[in-house]
């Protein structure tokens, strides 16, 4: 069964660092999301990519973040200066088109020290 | 602002049984609902979903439930096993709000412990 694949499964950056999360959408699939989960906290919203741009970002998606799809298979978070309670679990999630079955990644755990 | 709300964290039943999950929104524009399990160090995986022009979808033995004038939505999953033991995410998505994204709002997860 296809794959969303996310690398690494750990990182720990120090506060400050910019930081470089990596996915593998599902071949075919033409949305891409990123969200992220704090320890005991919900699953939430990111960022939205469809057509090689963003199509809707949260709140939390300020100027620190940015996303990319470099070469048509990948699909990157950066955090360009990375504070402490940047750390939580990121989800990448692709899905074709009409429908919300996501598939997700296994998830970054991003340690900010 | 929680505008998906699971106000169970946890519950627990016996294998078996029926396990009652439930779930509450308050945004009216929300049409399109989905339940996500969740193991351990894995991504949700996609379980069911209803629209909201239904009030009732089945798959197997997980069966969503959709109360639109309440704003609830239940997933029951009949019988239990312990297999089924995980955190289950209710989500909903204003589909009718038009663009070109899919995007989710979850609520806050119940962890499910089906027991042998």
């Amino acid at each position: 069964e296809p794959e969303v694949t996310q690398t690494p499964s750990h990182q720990v950056t120090q506060m400050g660092q910019e930081v470089i999360l990596r996915c593998v959408p599902i071949s075919n699939h033409l949305y891409f999301y990123w969200y992220r989960q704090i320890l005991g906290q919900k699953v939430e919203f990111l960022v939205s990519f469809y057509n090689n741009e963003i199509s809707e970002k949260s709140e939390i998606f300020d100027d620190q973040f940015s996303v990319e799809r470099p070469d048509g298979s990948n699909f990157t978070l950066k955090i360009r200066s990375t504070k402490l309670e940047d750390s939580a679990m990121y989800f990448c999630a692709s899905t074709g088109t009409g429908t919300y079955g996501y598939t997700f990644g296994s998830g970054t755990r991003l340690t900010i020290v | 602002d929680q505008q998906v709300k699971q106000n169970s964290p946890s519950l627990s039943v016996q294998e078996g049984r029926i396990s009652i999950l439930n779930c509450d929104y308050t945004n009216s524009m929300f049409d399109y609902f989905l339940w996500y399990k969740k193991y351990p160090a894995e991504g949700p995986t996609f379980l069911i979903s209803i629209s909201s022009i239904k009030d009732k979808n089945e798959d197997g033995r997980f069966t969503v439930f959709l109360n639109k004038s309440a704003k609830h939505l239940s997933l029951h999953i009949v019988p239990s096993q312990p297999g089924d033991s995980a955190v289950y995410f209710c989500a909903a998505s204003a589909r009718g709000s038009g663009g070109s994204n899919y995007k989710l709002t979850f609520g806050k997860g119940t962890l499910l412990t089906v027991n042998p």
